[in-house]
């Protein structure tokens, strides 16, 4: 089974500092996403990458940024963390290029700014 | 980037009974898919359908898709209070690389 491990469960952290929430898979999957989920808005799409070192803008990508330097982690950083950035955050991952695959989530992790 | 938008948002059926959820999106896709999401967790991946598909089964999961209509479907029969959970449809645009989702449907099986 695909197992896709987030670092933290919970995580509390203050305005203003960088925060760097990080994501492991270990099926050598090329894909690999952030989406943010909150209330009323459904799962939104921050960035993916699908080679090492590449990057793509998801829908809302303002205020974040993203690192691939191993094809298995892949970390989302908020580089000023803000209270609208309090969110649920889902990473996932996924085989193959423009393939009939699933993608493969973590269990999140509850981000609060304070 | 296109997204499925489920309906109904949320929905409360007795333990035994079917639960149909419907979901509609608006371009030409590749695939659809269907997700489960229990409270507090990760998505969990039920169905995938292919666009030249119309129906596809797996265990007490039925899911249809009509690509003239731009709908699907996603049927639990028989169903459990381990049921509960939110339901998303994903359709996969022709071309994507990635996902998108809606708000999906709360379903709520009482024992």
């Amino acid at each position: 089974d695909v197992k896709v491990t987030q670092s933290s469960r919970y995580l509390v952290k203050r305005t203003g500092e960088k925060v760097f929430l990080e994501c492991v898979q270990d099926m050598d999957h090329e894909n690999m996403f952030w989406y943010r989920q909150d209330p009323g808005l459904g799962l939104r799409l921050i960035y993916f990458s699908y080679d090492v070192k590449m990057k793509e803008k998801g829908d809302i990508p303002e205020g974040y940024s993203v690192s691939r330097e191993k094809k298995e982690r892949f970390s989302l950083i908020l580089e000023s963390a803000s209270t609208n950035q309090t969110s649920m955050y889902l990473c996932a991952s996924r085989g193959g290029v423009y393939s009939n695959q699933p993608q493969h989530f973590g269990d999140g992790t509850r981000l609060s700014i304070l | 980037s296109q997204q499925g938008e489920e309906d109904p948002q949320a929905l409360s059926i007795q333990e035994g009974e079917n639960a149909t959820m419907n979901c509609s999106y608006k371009t030409s896709i590749n695939n659809l898919q269907w997700y489960r999401q229990n409270s507090g967790r990760g998505l969990v991946h039920l169905i995938l359908i292919r666009s030249n598909e119309r129906e596809k089964h797996s265990g007490r999961l039925r899911v249809t898709l009509d690509t003239s209509k731009k709908s699907s479907s996603l049927l639990i029969t028989a169903s459990r209070a381990a049921d509960t959970a939110s339901y998303f449809c994903a359709p996969m645009d022709t071309g994507r690389r990635a996902l998108t989702f809606g708000s999906g449907t709360r379903l709520q099986v009482q024992p």
